[in-house]
């Protein structure tokens, strides 16, 4: 099936940096999107992407649609404590039969 | 917010016991997902739908079994449960028609098989 690489697996920072994370794919995807998750909850989203080149903010993050189609880039900006949790990339891929596929998450740890 | 809910949110039961994982959503969605996780780790879909009365099996092959005979309700069930069934269930929803489309999930029912 269709394979998402996300990176890093985790990330330890302090508070106030920026952070940023990516997600690859061997294939085109027509939908990249963004979900948090904290521990015992279900994934939020947090930004959807439609368009390749397509940037969007949503408050201290950012996401972008790559130009080739194939990858996706979240920035967080000026991290705060509550930024902890697990990240999610997450993609329609234009192959398969639209079942959305996640990559395996960056684990978010603040020092503050 | 998306208003789509799970219940049992925890379960502790016993080998060989029947469950069912009730996921109901009010927003009218035609496309529901039932996702299996693993604490920490990516998700794996296993059941999904796109309408009352079509259900299909996803990318991970599971023992658990879905039905939608009503547009808000998709629940999961196990018919004999085991230790290897232990994990968290998410249930999602897609209100987009056509192809792509944003998922919102429920908060997750954490099933321990003992």
């Amino acid at each position: 099936g269709q394979q998402l690489n996300q990176s890093p697996q985790s990330m330890f920072i302090q508070e106030g940096e920026d952070v940023s994370m990516n997600c690859t794919s061997s294939s085109i995807f027509n939908t990249w999107l963004w979900y948090k998750q904290d521990p015992g909850e279900g994934p939020v989203l947090l930004i959807a992407l439609y368009k390749a080149g397509e940037l969007t903010s949503n408050g201290r993050l950012t996401a972008q649609f790559g130009i080739t189609r194939k990858d996706s880039f979240l920035n967080i900006s000026a991290s705060i404590p509550s930024d902890v949790g697990i990240y999610f990339c997450a993609g329609f891929s234009i192959q398969g039969a639209q079942k959305l596929v996640f990559g395996q998450g960056t684990r978010l740890t603040i020092n503050p | 917010e998306a208003d789509i809910y799970q219940t049992p949110r925890y379960l502790v039961i016993g080998t060989g016991k029947k469950i069912t994982l009730e996921c109901s959503q009010t927003m009218g969605h035609d496309k529901m997902y039932w996702y299996q996780q693993d604490p920490g780790m990516e998700l794996h879909l296993i059941h999904y739908s796109y309408g009352v009365n079509s259900t299909e099996k996803g990318d991970l092959s599971s023992e658990s079994t879905v039905s939608r005979i009503r547009t808000e309700h998709f629940p999961l069930t196990l018919e004999s449960a085991r230790p290897s069934h232990t994990s968290q269930y998410l249930c999602a929803s897609s209100g987009r028609q056509g192809p792509g489309g944003e998922l919102f999930f429920g908060e997750g029912s954490r099933l321990t098989v003992l």
